[in-house]
């Protein structure tokens, strides 16, 4: 079963507003990869991180994990049109590489 | 030019056919995944491989089967006995044995059975 997950599924924003997804796992990650999903698209790599406490920022995006490595975060400040998509986790568990249920982001003009 | 291939973009099948679709990579990784995508729905785990004449099964393996007779290429059938195989079909690959690595994906593929 789905042992990754994130909230919310969905989100819409207004155009400038702030928007945060949630991942959390069920065991610990050695590492907790991000990837966003274009509508028609195919899922593409943003970023990854490696450490307990981590924080990374790529421009208006922040990327978090977790103190006990089972869970993450992504914000991206100021949303605009171009964040569009759907954005998930990903990590690998026992020789598996699973990705989380995703959250779709709207960004309304 | 490396990448990860996947056909055909788009394919139509009749209800109680199987049905094989290509992924290929040239980038030399040794894991190969195929995930299945349903609207609105995050990615299912349907089966991988680490290594060559090696394969196991994901979460939703019921209906489909796989072949890795060559490190380039991971085909996928779906057969009959999948229930619902209407679905967008994504492959992926990524080194394995080296650490923490990204996937790279495939441009899916869209199948339809009517």
């Amino acid at each position: 079963g789905q042992q990754v997950m994130q909230i919310p599924q969905y989100q819409h924003v207004q155009e400038g507003e702030d928007f945060t997804t949630y991942c959390n796992s069920s065991t610990t990650l050695s590492n907790i990869q991000w990837y966003k999903q274009r509508p028609g698209g195919h899922p593409v790599f943003l970023i990854q991180l490696v450490k307990s406490g981590e924080v990374k920022k790529q421009k208006r995006l922040t990327f978090q994990f977790g103190e006990a490595k089972k869970n993450s975060s992504l914000h991206i400040t100021a949303t605009q049109t171009t964040d569009v998509g759907t954005y998930f986790c990903a990590g690998p568990l026992g020789n598996q590489f699973y990705f989380g249920t995703g959250t779709s982001l709207t960004v309304i003009p | 030019d490396g990448g990860i291939t996947q056909s055909p973009k788009y394919l139509f099948r009749k209800e109680g056919q199987n049905v094989t679709l290509s992924c290929e990579q040239n980038l030399n990784h040794d894991a190969m995944y195929w995930y299945r995508q349903d609207p609105g729905q995050g990615l299912r785990l349907i089966y991988y491989s680490q290594i060559v004449n090696d394969f196991q099964k994901g979460d939703i393996a019921e209906g489909y089967s796989v072949s890795r007779e060559k490190k380039e290429s991971f085909p996928l059938t779906v057969t009959s006995a999948q229930k619902n195989p209407t679905a967008f079909y994504l492959c992926a690959s990524r080194e394995y044995g080296r650490g923490n690595t990204e996937a790279f994906f495939g441009q899916g593929t869209r199948l339809t059975v009517v």
